[in-house]
């Protein structure tokens, strides 16, 4: 199989302060790693996509001072929200596959739910 | 630029069959995704096309039609446990808001 794990599930935090989310492909090597966005009733949105020793590229409209991420091995990327506010609240996913191309299937860590107060 | 229209809401009976659709626009194309999700839960592969045509996985079927835009996924002998989101992905990068699929008895 093709396990992703994602940590921590979920987080409540106070406005002004950063989170860290772990993603990690458990047995496999990842490449590419994605993350999203969902709200409630709403669909996933691509925030970024993470390559293992190079710079992420952002989506329109995310700004990457705020979300961080880290693609330090092939088997972990880290998204950091700096300064949080109330409005970052979100169900915040992770997705690796083991291909490229986008012909591969995406293995999905659990999501984090992220509660900023 | 990219689109995925699905719709929204569907309701469907425990043992029937249930076709929601997908159409997309994308520049450059490798391939129709579907994905369920359960709420508060992250998504899981049901399938995928790259080439025209219907792909079977047991219930689950999904078409395509390249020249049309076009996808639907299948489900046959729905259960009450399929009630879920149902999430078409072109490329795997651009997702539609999902169609809830509720079953009912």
């Amino acid at each position: 199989g093709a396990v992703v794990s994602q940590h921590p599930s979920w987080v409540i935090c106070k406005s002004g302060t950063s989170v860290k989310i772990e993603c990690r492909s458990l047995d496999f090597q990842a490449t590419t790693m994605f993350w999203y966005r969902q709200f409630p009733k709403q669909s996933l949105m691509l925030m970024a996509t993470s390559n293992e020793g190079s710079k992420a590229t952002y989506e329109q409209g995310v700004e990457k001072d705020k979300f961080l991420i880290n693609h330090a091995s092939l088997t972990l990327s880290t998204l950091t929200v700096t300064s949080a506010h109330p409005e970052d609240s979100s169900f915040y996913i992770c997705s690796a596959t083991k291909g490229q191309g986008g012909r591969s299937p995406l293995h999905f860590g659990n999501g984090t739910r992220l509660t900023v107060t | 630029g990219q689109n995925i229209d699905q719709p929204t809401e569907m309701t469907a009976t425990e043992g029937a069959i249930v076709q929601i659709n997908c159409t997309y626009q994308t520049s450059g194309f490798n391939g129709l995704f579907w994905y369920q999700q359960h709420a508060g839960e992250a998504p899981t592969f049901l399938s995928y096309n790259v080439l025209d045509g219907l792909e079977e996985k047991g219930r689950f079927s999904s078409f395509l039609s390249r020249s049309k835009g076009y996808s639907y996924l299948l489900l046959k002998e729905l259960q009450m446990k399929d009630s879920a989101s149902y999430l078409c992905g072109a490329n795997n990068l651009f997702f539609g808001t999902g169609t809830r699929l509720t079953v009912i008895p």
